[in-house]
């Protein structure tokens, strides 16, 4: 049973590029959720993915958007790159909106700007 | 600000000792509260949970006690081994729930170091 899976593992990209990662869940799960994780710091929720979806925001600007397709796999876009959008970015998965289950994540995605 | 924190951010113990991780909260609304590990180039693995209306819960050789009245956490690991090595992160969730759709507040995180 493959878990939560996230791709790429490692990106670098120029300032002002737009980059695109990928999360598909646990099987079963039809939830997603994304964070961002800047080193020697803790997750900081993004945004959730449920019935394609998003259902609420954490404190992050517009340049910051997501999709869920019907095979609950879920894309995470970041437009206009800044240097402090360097960190590693969670997918967590869980089923039914999340409530009363518990979440599983992902290796994350490794993204530097320079 | 966060609304979890720990305490310390790192904490060396001899294998084999016992290992007590903490962490304070300062939303009461907060029903439900989660231990993950997140050892180097890892994502966060859960370790254990709490709902508000209990004290203690106990795993394999784990245990989370919650003190609302103090708003405090903490994580209790029972001779502690090597591949205990990682950093802890509490998470405390309002949606009553392990993703809810307030997603999980994380604290810092306290980095475990197991001394031989």
């Amino acid at each position: 049973d493959a878990g939560v899976t996230q791709s790429p593992t490692h990106l670098i990209k120029t300032r002002g590029q737009q980059v695109t990662l990928r999360c598909s869940p646990k099987s079963g799960h039809d939830t997603v959720s994304w964070y961002q994780q800047a080193l020697g710091q803790g997750p900081q929720f993004i945004f959730q993915y449920y019935e394609e979806e998003e259902r609420q925001r954490g404190n992050f600007p517009d340049r910051f958007s997501g999709h869920q397709f019907p095979n609950y796999s879920s894309e995470l876009n970041v437009n206009a790159l800044l240097l402090g959008d360097s960190a590693l970015y969670l997918c967590a998965s869980s089923f039914g909106g999340g409530l009363n289950t518990e979440a599983f994540f992902g290796q994350g995605t490794r993204l530097t700007v320079v | 600000g966060e609304s979890v924190g720990l305490h310390l951010p790192t904490l060396s113990v001899q294998e084999g000792d016992n290992s007590i991780i903490n962490c304070a909260y300062s939303n009461s609304a907060s029903d439900y509260f989660i231990w993950y590990k997140q050892e180097s180039g890892k994502g966060p693995q859960f370790i254990i949970d709490i709902r508000s209306n209990m004290d203690k819960r106990q795993g394999q050789r784990v245990t989370v006690l919650l003190n609302k009245t103090v708003k405090h956490l903490s994580l209790q690991i029972a001779a502690t081994q090597p591949g205990d090595s990682a950093v802890y992160f509490c998470a405390e969730d309002l949606g009553g729930s392990g993703g809810g759709a307030d997603g999980l507040t994380f604290g810092k995180g306290t980095h475990l170091i197991i001394q031989p």
